[in-house]
């Protein structure tokens, strides 16, 4: 497909489990982001790659949020003891260029539960 | 801080008629980027459309324009020949060209009514 695809689209976890988000963007698209979005609420930014590099995390809520562009193209963002409140939407998005002010294309987003 | 502030929660609009969207911002800056996203039931966040705070021009997109106030630091969303289709959550988002953060509202939920 054309557009950006994310993996899994539900995801329900028991406290205390690690899981792992998939972000396929769109084929040479040099940025990525990762969003969390709280029910009710817009995006929150969690973290920026410019190809393989990630040039801003200063949005991880704590250090059991991990994220990883490694051939600067699909990214993984793990979640290590998930908690109740990393319950959320995760949503990613691309960008051709570099910089979070061109036009950003994003999945469907991964719906985590944790019970 | 940069905010973004949308006080409208909720909003409906019978189909064929004109809404707007309110958004209002805080921010420092004197060179910054201001979109609109739709984000329809199925949840994939699609752009709206793009405002450049150094031009002085509306961006218009079709049925889409906005109402860029940048000393009263507004950008209101106006949408004419209101669709079924434009159900949707709006959400509002500000960036800069030095940040990596988009911030966004809490967003409008539009219902169009037939």
């Amino acid at each position: 497909g054309a557009g950006v695809s994310q993996s899994p689209r539900y995801k329900v976890a028991k406290r205390g489990q690690d899981v792992a988000l998939r972000c396929d963007p769109i084929s040479g698209h040099v940025s990525l982001f990762w969003y969390q979005q709280a029910l009710g609420q817009g995006p929150e930014f969690l973290t920026y790659f410019q190809n393989e590099a990630q040039l801003d995390k200063s949005g991880l809520p704590s250090d059991r949020f991990f994220a990883e562009r490694p051939e600067g193209s699909v990214s993984t963002l793990k979640i290590q003891r998930t908690q109740q409140e990393d319950s959320a939407v995760y949503l990613c998005a691309s960008a051709l260029a570099g910089g979070s002010y061109n036009e950003q294309f994003f999945g469907p987003g991964t719906r985590l539960t944790v019970l | 801080a940069q905010t973004v502030t949308q006080s409208q929660p909720e909003m409906s609009v019978q189909e064929a008629e004109t809404v707007t969207l309110s958004c209002t911002y805080d921010t420092s800056e004197n060179n910054y980027y201001l979109f609109w996203y739709k984000q329809p039931p199925s949840r994939q966040m699609i752009l709206v459309i793009r405002q450049e705070a150094y031009k002085q021009q509306n961006a218009t997109e079709n049925r889409f324009s906005v109402n860029f106030q940048k000393a009263a630091k507004s950008f209101s969303l106006k949408i004419s020949d209101s669709q079924l289709g434009d159900t949707a959550m709006y959400f509002c988002a500000f960036t800069t060209h030095n940040n990596n953060d988009m911030r966004f509202g809490a967003g409008t939920r539009l219902t169009v009514k037939p």
